[in-house]
């Protein structure tokens, strides 16, 4: 089946520790995103990728790192400097690259806790 | 970037038609407009998408006034299963600056009851 990838479902971080969330997807899409959603509220853009190699910040891009070496592997490194981790992370990708038409295609999530 | 108002929550009954809107008052030319359904602990998935004037397909209908200013999502009657947030999204035009930035507006809280 085609679709995207999150591993894993569920993530714990101790303080001071950078942790890395996995995105793979198989649908052959140039562009790739990743979203944080706190409870109760909407989706914020973290980082977002539209060509290999390349990859642009979001709104709230502080305290997180990305890298795009594949087309079909977005990895989100959050690292310690992100002082309030916990949410929910949600990666995303579209077809088309920079069009006016872009459906976006979600994975399942990663719940990010702190111990 | 177009910036998205939709109203924070709705209730409903079983059967009945919503009709959710979003404004979005400096839409560009180019923009579509795309709608989606989101359950708790899930990824949103698609519903909808259109440019002007009416989209249907098998789950809902878009609504889309000559202005292009605002658009409304109408769900026909909705299900207990229909419970979701749902998000209006307005991408940027192709070949700006912000060209891939999708940026997320706070969703409307759908309650359906029996």
């Amino acid at each position: 089946d085609g679709g995207i990838t999150q591993s894993p479902k569920y993530l714990f971080r101790k303080e001071g520790q950078n942790v890395t969330l996995s995105c793979e997807q198989n649908l052959n899409h140039d562009a790739m995103y990743w979203y944080r959603q706190d409870p109760g509220q909407g989706l914020r853009l973290i980082y977002y990728s539209q060509i290999v190699n390349d990859f642009q910040k979001g709104d709230i891009a502080e305290g997180y790192s990305v890298s795009r070496e594949k087309k079909e592997s977005f990895p989100l490194t959050v690292t310690s400097a992100q002082k309030n981790p916990t949410a929910f992370y949600l990666c995303a990708s579209s077809q088309t690259r920079g069009t006016t038409n872009e459906k976006l295609f979600f994975g399942s999530g990663t719940q990010l806790s702190v111990l | 970037l177009a910036k998205t108002t939709q109203p924070i929550s709705m209730d409903s009954y079983e059967g009945q038609e919503v009709n959710i809107t979003c404004s979005h008052n400096n839409i560009a030319t180019n923009d579509y407009i795309t709608w989606y359904q989101q359950f708790p602990s899930q990824g949103p998935r698609f519903i909808i998408q259109g440019y002007k004037t009416k989209v249907t397909n098998e789950v809902a209908s878009l609504f889309i006034p000559a202005d292009r200013k605002s658009s409304t999502l109408s769900l026909p009657r909705v299900s207990l299963s229909d419970t979701a947030v749902y998000y209006c999204l307005v991408a940027p035009a192709g070949g700006s600056s912000n060209t891939g930035k999708l940026i997320f507006g706070q969703g409307t809280t759908l309650q359906v009851k029996p």
